[in-house]
């Protein structure tokens, strides 16, 4: 079936906008991640979900940075006030359930903070 | 905290040459290992994984030992192929403390290979 899917695939923004980034995870997969993708600190996870329910929000890089889930399948990653540190590749994967390990990756969100 | 140590490269072999990427973790409960590739304008896959001591992940010619006693996890492959060239990128996942895969995974800074005819 369809992988996961990424929208938009490059997002080009000003300093100090909003943006949103979404994530289409593969059907049927209960859990959800985000990474960002950054030249200077490689792979960063930055938040998880189990369903809807992010139990653990710490590895977000500041408070910034949310994320929701709706409805067990899509989720945003919203970036407020964005930073030109924020410019990365931010990654979405999806897994079975909690307990699987393998992760399957999107072809990522490439954003640039001008 | 939990942290994974690769070679960043590049490393650049000739085809037909063997591979060795070396990488070594530390973590704090008992993690599940893994290597992913990166291929030129595409996204991250799992290329192989092992979840316990002495296991051997093995996928397309490539093939890692999960060494607990040396705490490392290095990528092998015998005769490399030009279609090879991509970033590597060593991983682990530490089930004890998140009972699976409910964890991100912690990934190494990658290994870009380059291959050459």
């Amino acid at each position: 079936g369809a992988g996961v899917s990424q929208s938009p695939s490059n997002k080009v923004t000003e300093k100090g906008k909003d943006v949103e980034l979404r994530c289409d995870p593969i059907s049927g997969h209960t859990a959800l991640y985000w990474y960002r993708q950054s030249l200077g600190q490689g792979l960063e996870f930055l938040i998880y979900f189990q369903g809807n329910s992010a139990p653990d929000k710490s590895g977000l890089p500041s408070d910034r940075f949310s994320a929701e889930r709706t409805g067990g399948s899509v989720s945003t990653l919203t970036i407020q006030r964005t930073q030109q540190e924020d410019s990365a590749v931010y990654l979405c994967a999806s897994s079975e359930d909690s307990r699987t390990y393998e992760q399957y990756f999107g072809p990522g969100t490439r954003l640039t903070v001008t | 905290g939990n942290s994974v140590t690769q070679m960043e490269g590049p490393v650049t072999l000739s085809e037909e040459a063997f591979l060795t990427i070396n990488c070594t973790y530390t973590a704090t409960g008992y993690p599940s290992l893994f290597w992913y590739v990166q291929y030129p304008g595409e996204g991250l896959q799992l290329l192989l994984k092992a979840t316990k001591a002495d296991d051997k992940g093995s996928n397309k010619g490539f093939e890692a030992t999960y060494r607990k006693e040396t705490t490392s996890f290095h990528l092998e492959k015998g005769s490399v192929q030009v279609s090879d060239s991509a970033v590597y990128f060593c991983a682990l996942s530490d089930s004890l403390y998140s009972g699976g895969g409910a964890d991100g995974l912690t990934f190494g800074k990658g290994t870009h290979l380059i291959i050459q005819p």
